[in-house]
């Protein structure tokens, strides 16, 4: 299976930058997934990679690097309503199984 | 809005009861998936239907069983109701989740069980 690890928590301020990292080891990498989830609500998809490089999508910016197992999201001019867990998700081909594996999830808390 | 819809939104039971979880998935999308979200667990997967038939099976109690129908809707049953059963339960929805599809899950909105 995947060993998905992801910070607790994060705080930022309004307006500021804020990446979030994501490791990872799996031995069939097919794929990597953010969403973001506010207390209490579904999880919402914002991203997937599955070659290197950087995705990009308005605020929120994705990147993937296989060779180190390796992601962040990178979310820019944050705002109060970005405040929510998000949730690093891995699919991994080991097995014939293409369910993605969640971390935790990091709570981001932004402030004035 | 996801497209997913699930029902009840919240449920509230005793223990050694049981409970049925209705999910309908976004049109067109034949895989079904359950999830439970518990504060101490995070998301765990427990199984997944593709058009009707069985898939994939996670960390499902025996206690728990689905099912999808015809219609592609599914079903979560959960049984002999323990106070530990008290969760989020997602139901999430992709085109096909087949091997060499990289398709996308869309969540609804859950089912808050509580379990007295």
């Amino acid at each position: 299976g995947q060993n998905i690890d992801q910070p607790t928590e994060m705080t930022a301020t309004e307006g500021a930058i804020v990446q979030i990292n994501c490791t990872y080891q799996t031995s069939g990498f097919n794929g990597l997934f953010w969403y973001q989830q506010h207390a209490g609500e579904a999880p919402t998809f914002l991203s997937y990679n599955v070659l290197d490089g950087l995705e990009e999508k308005g605020r929120f910016s994705s990147f993937l690097s296989r060779s180190k197992g390796y992601s962040y999201l990178l979310l820019k001019e944050l705002q109060m309503k970005d405040s929510a867990s998000y949730l690093c998700a891995v699919r991994d081909i080991t097995g014939g199984s293409y369910i993605p594996t969640f971390g935790r999830g990091t709570s981001l808390i932004v402030h004035p | 809005d996801s497209g997913v819809t699930q029902t009840p939104k919240h449920l509230i039971t005793a223990t050694g009861q049981r409970v049925t979880l209705r999910c309908s998935p976004r049109s067109g999308d034949l895989s079904v998936y359950w999830y439970q979200q518990s504060l101490d667990q995070g998301l765990q997967f427990l199984i997944q239907y593709y058009n009707g038939e069985e898939r994939a099976k996670g960390n499902i109690l025996e206690r728990f069983s689905a099912q999808q129908f015809p219609d592609l809707h599914s079903e979560l049953n959960l049984s002999s109701l323990e106070l530990g059963d008290s969760a989020l339960y997602f139901c999430a929805s992709s085109g096909a989740g087949l091997a060499g599809n990289t398709d996308t899950q869309y969540f609804g909105p859950g089912t808050r069980l509580t379990v007295l």
